[in-house]
């Protein structure tokens, strides 16, 4: 049982790259999230999903997009990267059955340049 | 915006010492939680105590929650220095998510 993985670890890219951002979750959850988090100001939801096939905005859209195609995986894409979206990237699940409780992924560190 | 204020910002203590960190909110709540973050890792979930509850214990942890204030504290009793982390309290409004404050950076001196 693996939890919460994201692909990858550690990224840079250089402005205007696209690039993917992978999260997937073994637990059967319905509830998936994406986060940035920045130095001094916490997580900050981009997008989230409640279930497989949909997707919703969150606090701070703008600049990416998710897909959620298969119950397990939840992307999230950059199109056009800009210096920006420099930031730590966290997935989290939960199940629909919790008090709201989310399990987190170990992280993706993206460069812009 | 963010709903959660933490207070500290941060906190440094001596291990044996119990360390307290209070998170202040904007809106009524269904609960709300306290996460914990080791450096270069991902967010771990510590404690959930809901609205209609005002206290609540998890081996050295304890969470109050004071709804007609819109404030919550954690407090870590006999502090460890495996306790070194920042602390995150996350709010429950509905709308399916949790609204992250901004942590606390605690640092217990062995």
């Amino acid at each position: 049982n693996a939890g919460v993985t994201q692909t990858p670890k550690f990224r840079v890219l250089k402005t205007g790259q696209s690039m993917t951002l992978l999260c997937a979750q073994d637990m059967n959850h319905e509830y998936m999230y994406w986060y940035r988090q920045d130095p001094g100001m916490g997580l900050r939801l981009i997008h989230y999903s409640v279930g497989e096939g949909t997707t919703a905005k969150g606090e701070v859209p703008d600049g990416y997009n998710v897909s959620r195609l298969k119950k397990q995986n939840f992307l999230l894409g950059l199109e056009s990267a800009a210096p920006s979206q420099t930031s730590v990237y966290f997935c989290a699940s939960r199940s629909g059955n919790s008090y709201n409780e989310q399990f987190f992924g170990p992280g993706t560190r993206l460069t812009v340049l | 915006s963010q709903q959660g204020e933490e207070d500290p910002q941060a906190l440094s203590i001596q291990e044996g010492e119990n360390a307290t960190m209070n998170c202040s909110y904007k809106t009524s709540i269904n609960n709300l939680q306290w996460y914990r973050q080791n450096s270069g890792r991902g967010l771990v979930h510590l404690i959930l105590i809901r609205s209609n509850e005002r206290e609540k214990h998890s081996g050295r942890l304890r969470v109050t929650l004071d709804t007609s204030k819109k404030s919550s504290s954690l407090l870590i009793t006999a502090s460890r220095a495996a306790d070194t982390a920042s602390y995150f309290c996350a709010t429950d409004a509905g709308g399916n998510k949790l609204v992250f404050g901004a942590g606390t950076i605690l640092r217990v001196k062995s």
